[in-house]
């Protein structure tokens, strides 16, 4: 089974400082990996994904995230902070067994940006 | 640009009674699925489908029901509600080609309350 861990519940940062939250995955094969945002009573939204090529991935925002295969790691970063990123935020893994293409979701990281 | 469109936005139900939400996407999509979201518990799957009159169990398929009669609806039931279906229900799709890189698109939610 393919699994993703979010370890921590809720990252504090100060505005205009870099963000890090953080992403593991486990897989069998290939990693599809992806990073959603979901807003206060919002539905969620598509940061950026990884499939293949360049271990940095560019997204929405402002966003981006490093895959590192040996440490089975997807890190979101920002390199400066803003008030209204605070959101909350969940990494998935794309489950390709059986007849969908299904996505495992951790459980979430808070994002708390404060002035 | 509707995209993925969930009715409705926030209902309470009472112990026993049934209900349906419904999920309707304007962007072809082949692949549509329906979560839930629990605090501190990421989105788990409920039921997918991989194209009109095919449909799949998810993780927590159990006082729940699907059906997809066209490309566009997925509208999903609820028999007999429980206080344990109180949640955030989430609709989303897919393509189907493209393989494991497609982006899952998410609808904005629909909160239940069961009392």
């Amino acid at each position: 089974a393919q699994s993703v861990a979010q370890p921590e519940d809720q990252v504090n940062v100060a505005e205009g400082n870099p963000l890090t939250v953080k992403c593991t995955y486990s897989v069998s094969g290939n990693p599809y990996l992806f990073w959603y945002v979901q807003y206060p009573n919002r539905g969620l939204q598509f940061l950026l994904k990884y499939i293949t090529g360049d271990n940095l991935v560019k997204g929405s925002y402002g966003f981006e995230a490093e895959f590192n295969k040996s440490q089975t790691s997807f890190h979101l970063k920002k390199p400066s902070a803003l008030v209204s990123d605070s959101a909350l935020y969940f990494c998935a893994v794309r489950d390709i067994t059986g007849t969908a293409s299904k996505l495992t979701f951790g459980t979430g990281t808070r994002l708390q940006v404060t002035l | 640009n509707a995209g993925v469109t969930q009715t409705p936005k926030f209902r309470i139900l009472k112990i026993g009674q049934s209900m349906t939400l419904q999920c309707t996407q304007d962007m072809n999509h082949n692949y549509m699925y329906w979560y839930r979201q629990d605090p501190g518990m990421g989105l788990k799957l409920i039921y997918y489908s991989v194209g009109a009159g095919i449909t799949d169990k998810g993780e927590v398929p159990n006082g729940y029901n699907v059906s997809r009669s066209t490309t566009e609806d997925f509208p999903l039931r609820l028999e007999l509600a429980a206080p344990s279906q109180t949640s955030v229900y989430f609709c989303a799709s897919s393509y189907a080609t493209g393989g494991a890189g497609n982006t899952i698109y998410f609808g904005e939610g629909s909160w239940l309350t069961v009392v």
